[in-house]
């Protein structure tokens, strides 16, 4: 079952712009983590941000949580071509052993 | 290099045939998933492993089936039985399992097709 749904399903920008993907879910969670993914390839993992935190960041990658909208998002800052992929927001609902993914949304950073 | 190693990349299967899709890590990871990816969607659980020799349904098992006798292999079979196998299959390892589940390592993926 899908638990996480990003936002926008695509997006395309100019090089040196900022992507801003949400993504909501459903149940309560103990983790939410993003992923990329180039196509035709598999999945990398980018960041994971805990069910107590708030923000996290990772070089131009920035991560917020809030668990009252249950929802998240990905900040892409300075955005270069080779970002162009799709990203997907996965979660592991609280008490569950599996890590649900959304249905990804497809970034497109034009140089 | 340390990583999950998918074969084949491409794969084509006759209608009836089971076929086997083969998934290697060399991380010493406890964890192994199998994934489905169809055109614009998602992923969807197929089976996991948290251990050798034990293994569990995910949220599509139909038609498919695994085996863990190695800590190292999770092969996937697609049987006769899954009328519509066509799909990009992604096989996954993670150190632990379960409710600690931090990070997932992807393998590049297979493309199965029908004939």
């Amino acid at each position: 079952s899908q638990q996480g749904e990003e936002d926008p399903q695509a997006l395309s920008i100019q090089e040196g712009e900022n992507a801003t993907m949400n993504c909501s879910y459903k149940t309560s969670i103990n983790n939410l983590q993003w992923y990329r993914q180039n196509s035709g390839r598999g999945l990398v993992h980018l960041i994971l941000i805990r069910s107590n935190e708030r923000e996290k960041h990772s070089g131009r990658l920035r991560v917020t949580l809030d668990t009252s909208k249950k929802s998240s998002s990905l900040l892409i800052t300075a955005s270069r071509a080779a970002d162009t992929a799709s990203y997907f927001c996965a979660t592991l609902q609280g008490g569950s052993e599996k890590l649900v993914f959304g249905k990804g949304m497809k970034l497109t950073v034009n140089p | 290099d340390g990583g999950i190693t998918q074969s084949p990349k491409y794969l084509f299967r006759k209608e009836g045939q089971n076929v086997t899709l083969s998934c290697e890590q060399n991380l010493n990871h406890d964890a192994m998933y199998w994934y489905r990816q169809d055109p614009g969607q998602g992923l969807r659980l197929i089976y996991y492993s948290q251990i050798v020799n034990d293994f569990q349904k995910g949220d599509i098992a139909e038609g498919y089936s695994v085996s863990r006798e190695k800590k190292e292999s999770f092969p996937l079979t697609v049987t006769s039985a899954q009328k519509n196998p066509t799909a990009f299959y992604l096989c996954a390892s993670s150190p632990e399992g379960g409710v600690t589940n931090e990070k997932l390592f992807f393998g590049s993926g297979t493309q199965l097709s029908v004939l």
